[in-house]
């Protein structure tokens, strides 16, 4: 069975302190892994999609890796309108872009 | 702005009311899908249409009822719902499903629905 598990579940930074934030995965042959971003009592909103070991991509101050085993997601030198919930989600093959998420980490940027 | 668009966004409803839940995109894509998320949960699928073929049900009690009228509207039809029904009701578009394909999702807003 397909798993995902994010961590940190919570993280607090201030304004321009990096950090990262882990997504672990398990898939029977990873078909795209997918970093969103959620406000609160809003839908998600895509990042990006990560396909192979060793791909990168970057928008802003957000920079997405991904291994054979984990996705990262850096955040460099955050602003308070960074804080959200930072899902992730696994695709496998066959299954009709069924995505299984992570329970995100909700992150907070403060002053 | 997002490019999914869900209305209402807000429905409170008692356990023997009908209500609708209605979504509708204009990008073009071919696959629509329903989520529900309860507060600090994952969103969990409910439906899979491609192609306006209902092609994944994840075995969704029949007190929701389905319906995607043409390629760019999908509805949610309620009734007979429980309190444990609340959830933010989320629908999503993609390009296209299918075992070749990894089109990212594209999310509306949601529906935030309490049962009473």
């Amino acid at each position: 069975e397909d798993q995902v598990t994010q961590s940190p579940e919570a993280l607090r930074l201030q304004e321009g302190e990096s950090s990262s934030l882990n997504c672990s995965y398990t898939v029977s042959g990873l078909r795209g892994l997918f970093w969103y971003r959620q406000d609160p009592g809003k839908g998600p909103e895509f990042l990006f999609t990560l396909y192979s070991a060793g791909e990168e991509k970057e928008k802003e101050r957000l920079k997405a890796t991904l291994t054979k085993k984990e996705s990262f997601l850096h955040i460099t030198a955050p602003k308070p309108e960074d804080s959200a919930t930072y899902l992730c989600a696994v695709q496998a093959p066959g299954t009709a872009s069924k995505l299984t998420f992570g329970t995100g980490t909700r992150l907070q940027v403060t002053l | 702005d997002t490019e999914v668009t869900q209305t209402p966004k807000h429905l409170v409803m008692g356990m023997t009311n009908k209500k609708s839940l209605k979504c509708e995109q204009h990008m073009g894509h071919r696959a629509m899908y329903w989520y529900k998320q309860k507060a600090k949960k994952p969103p969990e699928l409910m439906f899979v249409y491609s192609y306006e073929k209902l092609s994944i049900n994840e075995s969704v009690p029949s007190r929701f009822s389905p319906e995607c009228p043409n390629s760019s509207l999908l509805n949610l039809h309620l009734h007979a719902l429980q309190p444990e029904d609340s959830a933010l009701y989320l629908c999503a578009s993609s390009q296209r499903t299918g075992h070749a394909t990894n089109s990212p999702l594209h999310f509306g807003n949601g529906t935030r629905l309490t049962v009473t």
